[in-house]
């Protein structure tokens, strides 16, 4: 079964600490994304990964930066974090095709005090 | 570029109602069409798909039809039950994309017993 996990389920950080989200795939795709869900504003897009250290920004990428050094690991980071970044992050992937349906992790819920 | 444009919510429908969501797309290509389900704490998931014109996708008794003419996926279960109380998701994508799928903003639907 394929699968996607993200290192936590919830995490509290103070403002200003540094961040790191990790997403894991067993699926080897080729594309893997970061997205945060807020309460009426749906699923928006910070960053994507087509491949091994390639990124392109999202429609939200501002205050957050990523990394992919393996084809399997995408990680999100908050340099500073803020009490505005206190949302749902999700991860997921897709493989390069012909339909792109994506995988879903099931989301760390982040608090920012 | 891209849309979706789903149902707007909440719904609440009593077990054995008959559900339809609406959602219509714009997109330039020949998208692939996708519902997502997200159950509440958790992540999406994909709960049926269609890649061209007339296609029919269908999953645990949800069903939709990619109709090309009326750019348009609506999601239909002839009687739903407390269990399928979620978030429903409707999205597509094409190989113009990057593999970045749209998505639309969700609809939230409750069955009460």
């Amino acid at each position: 079964d394929v699968k996607v996990t993200q290192s936590s389920r919830y995490l509290v950080k103070r403002t200003g600490e540094k961040v790191f989200l990790e997403c894991v795939q067993d699926m080897d795709h080729e594309n893997m994304f970061w997205y945060r869900q807020d309460p009426g504003l749906g699923l928006r897009l910070i960053y994507f990964s087509y491949d091994v250290k390639m990124k392109e920004k999202g429609d939200i990428p501002e205050g957050y930066s990523v990394s992919r050094e393996k084809k399997e690991r995408f990680s999100l980071i908050l340099e500073s974090a803020s009490t505005n970044q206190t949302s749902m992050y999700l991860c997921a992937s897709t493989r390069t095709g012909r339909s792109y349906e994506q995988y879903f992790g099931p989301g760390t819920r982040l608090t920012v005090t | 570029g891209n849309s979706v444009t789903q149902m707007e919510g909440p719904v609440t429908l009593s077990e054995e109602a008959f559900l339809t969501i609406n959602c219509t797309y714009t997109a330039t290509g020949y998208p692939s069409l996708f519902w997502y389900v997200q159950y509440p704490g958790e992540g999406l998931q994909l709960l049926l798909k269609a890649t061209k014109a007339d296609d029919k996708g269908s999953n645990k008794g949800f069903e939709a039809t990619y109709r090309k003419e009326t750019t348009s996926f609506h999601l239909e279960k002839g009687s739903v039950q407390v269990s399928d109380s979620a978030v429903y998701f409707c999205a597509l994508s094409d190989r113009n994309s990057a593999g970045k799928s749209t998505f639309g903003d969700g609809t939230t639907l409750t069955v009460k017993p």
